[in-house]
């Protein structure tokens, strides 16, 4: 089945700690974005990636991280610098040259206390 | 900054009736535009497309396109309870090639 993975589900830190989410893709898509939701809110862009080794700021970076080693991984790093980390973290993917229609994964719900 | 608008909610309709779910967008020259359905809860899971002016259909769905209003709408006939969720407009392309702007979502409740 092809689709997009994020582990973990749920995620507990203690404030000052660095935590890493990841997310996996296996449809063939050149082009990655993380986004974050707080509740009641749309979709805020993080990072996002069109090509292996290379990613952009979104909206709100401040505070995270990312690589892009891999065509099929885009771990995101959530810093101690992010002074707001609990939320719910969304990984997609899409065909770059095309309409942009992002497909997304499960979700990882962190909670940072 | 682009902005994208959503009709504020909650909307509630009763079962059978016609939703009707409005956006408008700021990028004059933005190319795609999209509705996704959010179940409480879970990811966000693309329902509709549309890219020209006019009218796109895919079974109860309708998209409804106007770019010289900067206006996009998504009509859900025929509602049902499985339809309560909260939808999200997005629009790409334009000044921001490879990105999406999310709306802030509408809460649709149908109730029996």
């Amino acid at each position: 089945d092809g689709g997009i993975t994020q582990s973990p589900k749920y995620l507990f830190r203690k404030e000052g700690q660095n935590v890493t989410l990841s997310c996996e893709q296996n449809l063939n898509h050149d082009a990655m974005y993380w986004y974050r939701q707080d509740p009641g809110q749309g979709l805020r862009l993080i990072y996002y990636s069109q090509i292996v080794n290379d990613f952009q700021k979104g909206d709100i970076a401040e505070g995270y991280s990312v690589s892009r080693e891999k065509k099929e991984s885009f771990p995101l790093t959530v810093t101690s610098a992010q002074k707001n980390p609990t939320a719910f973290y969304l990984c997609a993917s899409s065909i770059t040259g095309g309409r942009n229609e992002q497909y997304f994964g499960p979700g990882t719900r962190l909670t940072v206390t | 900054q682009k902005e994208v608008e959503q009709n504020s909610g909650p909307l509630s309709v009763p079962e059978g009736a016609i939703a009707s779910l409005n956006c408008t967008y700021s990028d004059r020259v933005s190319q795609s535009f999209f509705w996704y359905r959010q179940y409480s809860g879970k990811s966000p899971e693309l329902i509709m497309s549309i890219y020209s002016n006019g009218d796109k259909e895919d079974g109860r769905f309708t998209a409804q396109l106007n770019k010289a209003s900067q206006y996009v709408s998504l009509l859900i006939r025929d509602s049902q309870p499985s339809d309560s969720a909260t939808y999200l407009c997005a629009e790409g392309g334009g000044t921001s090639y490879g990105k999406l702007t999310f709306g802030q979502g509408t809460i649709l409740t149908v109730h029996p």
